[in-house]
């Protein structure tokens, strides 16, 4: 159950667009369909932002969007916005019937 | 509205135990799988277990099975989470969660459990 690998920060002025990618394996991220993304404000509660490794929950702007190649997942924040500046995590259910999450990455908004 | 609301954090001495409480309102409890996670501080998220709907199927990260009992009371709407044999490295924000089918859809603000002699 090793952590998914994500890099520690990314960073873009706004307006622009920024990946982020979440690593695993194919115990986890490569053999499921069941792969998040979580915005974390530090002090607040984690936000669902995208599930299914590409489907929005109902209010999240559509400038969020998810995709998966192999062991790779990816979130994108397209015209990217100050109130974006946060921790994301990307979590992963796995083939244990458990759940991995990501290492975070902090996006910051030059 | 959905409402999960944590308690029962604290200080508590290295070896000791605590048992933290998370109460959901505004949807069918007894419906859904329920989970914790955590934060240490200055760390990332962490899945600790998660529990099936009727409470007979749980399932934990390894690093934290035989310490951590995680249950339910749908009755009272509650998920708890027994923790034993405390250490340093257990000092985190402690979150419920509800588990939407494949995530975490809805989360409480969390709970501070400080884990120091």
């Amino acid at each position: 159950q090793s952590a998914l690998t994500q890099p520690a920060s990314v960073s873009g002025s706004p307006g622009q667009s920024i990946t982020i990618s979440c690593t695993g394996t194919t115990s986890d991220v490569g053999g499921q369909k069941y792969v998040a993304w979580y915005q974390h404000h530090p002090g607040n509660a984690p936000k669902l932002m995208i599930y299914d490794v590409s489907s929005r929950p109902s209010g999240v702007s559509s400038r969020f969007s998810g995709s998966k190649s192999g062991n790779t997942a990816s979130l994108t924040i397209s015209g990217l916005q100050p109130e974006d500046e946060a921790d994301y995590y990307c979590s992963s259910y796995t083939n244990s019937r458990t759940y991995v999450f990501g290492t975070g990455t902090k996006v910051t908004v030059l | 509205e959905v409402q999960l609301v944590e308690s029962g954090g604290g200080l508590v001495q290295p070896g000791g135990s605590l048992r933290l409480s998370c109460v959901g309102s505004g949807f069918t409890f007894s419906n859904y799988w329920m989970t914790w996670v955590r934060q240490a501080p200055g760390k990332g998220l962490q899945w600790v277990a998660n529990i099936h709907p009727h409470g007979d199927e749980f399932y934990y990260v390894d690093s934290l099975k035989g310490r951590f009992t995680i249950s339910r009371d749908n009755a009272k709407n509650s998920l708890y989470l027994q923790m034993n044999s405390l250490r340093a490295d257990d000092t985190a924000v402690y979150y419920c969660a509800r588990i939407g089918l494949t995530s975490f859809d809805y989360w409480g603000q969390g709970s501070v459990l400080t884990v120091s002699s």
